[in-house]
């Protein structure tokens, strides 16, 4: 069954310092990868795909298969980048359905 | 459209009452999917709707839990007798394939 692990329930760093979120998972096949953010009091919403390669609000994140991780990471972290981050992994059912499985999540707290 | 719509937003009820919650996705998604989160976990699938269709149920769906799709638009999650474990966020979403909207979720507290 596939797993999805992020190791650090919480994560503080000061603002301008780099931010690294880590994220491991374990599947035998290739799933595709994604990162969740929930800032306070909103709605969980996607922050970013792996296999749209893009970067979105400073951050990235590549999939290193060796290594079965997929950090999320940011150069210069800003007091805005506070929430809880999940890590998720979906495939594609035989029923047709992109189900998700995600991590318990990281809080990030940026320190001004 | 203002995105997936779920009521209510708190919901406390006595243990062994039942308990109904709705979900309204966006209207062009064919696909709506439940989860619960519980505290310091990650959401956890529950089910999955095709349009009216349910084609996916999680183990942790016991059978006092039962969700609907009517006419593949709105979806509702019953949850008969309620036990205090039952006490979660319960979030739907919506989607077309990868990219889900999730509504705000139901918090459910059993006392």
């Amino acid at each position: 069954a596939q797993r999805v692990t992020q190791p650090e329930k919480l994560l503080s760093v000061f603002k301008g310092a780099p931010v690294e979120l880590k994220c491991n998972y374990s599947y035998s096949g290739s799933p595709e990868l994604f990162w969740y953010v929930q800032y306070s009091r909103q709605r969980l919403q996607l922050l970013l795909r792996h296999i749209s390669r893009e970067s979105i609000k400073g951050f990235t994140a590549d999939l290193n298969k060796g290594e079965t991780s997929f950090h999320l990471k940011k150069p210069f972290a800003q007091e805005e980048d506070s929430a809880m981050y999940y890590c998720a992994l979906t495939l594609l059912s035989g029923a047709g359905s992109y189900q998700l499985t995600f991590g318990k999540g990281t809080k990030l707290s940026v320190i001004p | 459209d203002t995105g997936v719509s779920q009521d209510p937003r708190h919901k406390i009820t006595k243990r062994g009452q039942n308990v109904t919650f709705r979900c309204d996705p966006i209207s062009e998604h064919n696909r709506l999917y439940w989860y619960r989160q519980t505290l310091g976990q990650g959401p956890e699938f529950l089910t999955y709707f095709q349009n009216e269709a349910q084609l996916e149920k999680s183990r942790l769906l016991s059978d006092r839990f039962s969700a609907e799709r009517p006419k593949g638009s709105f979806s509702t999650l019953e949850i008969q007798r309620t036990e205090q474990g039952d006490s979660a966020m319960y979030l739907c979403a919506s989607s077309f394939a990868y990219g889900y909207t999730f509504g705000s979720g139901t918090r459910l507290t059993v006392v």
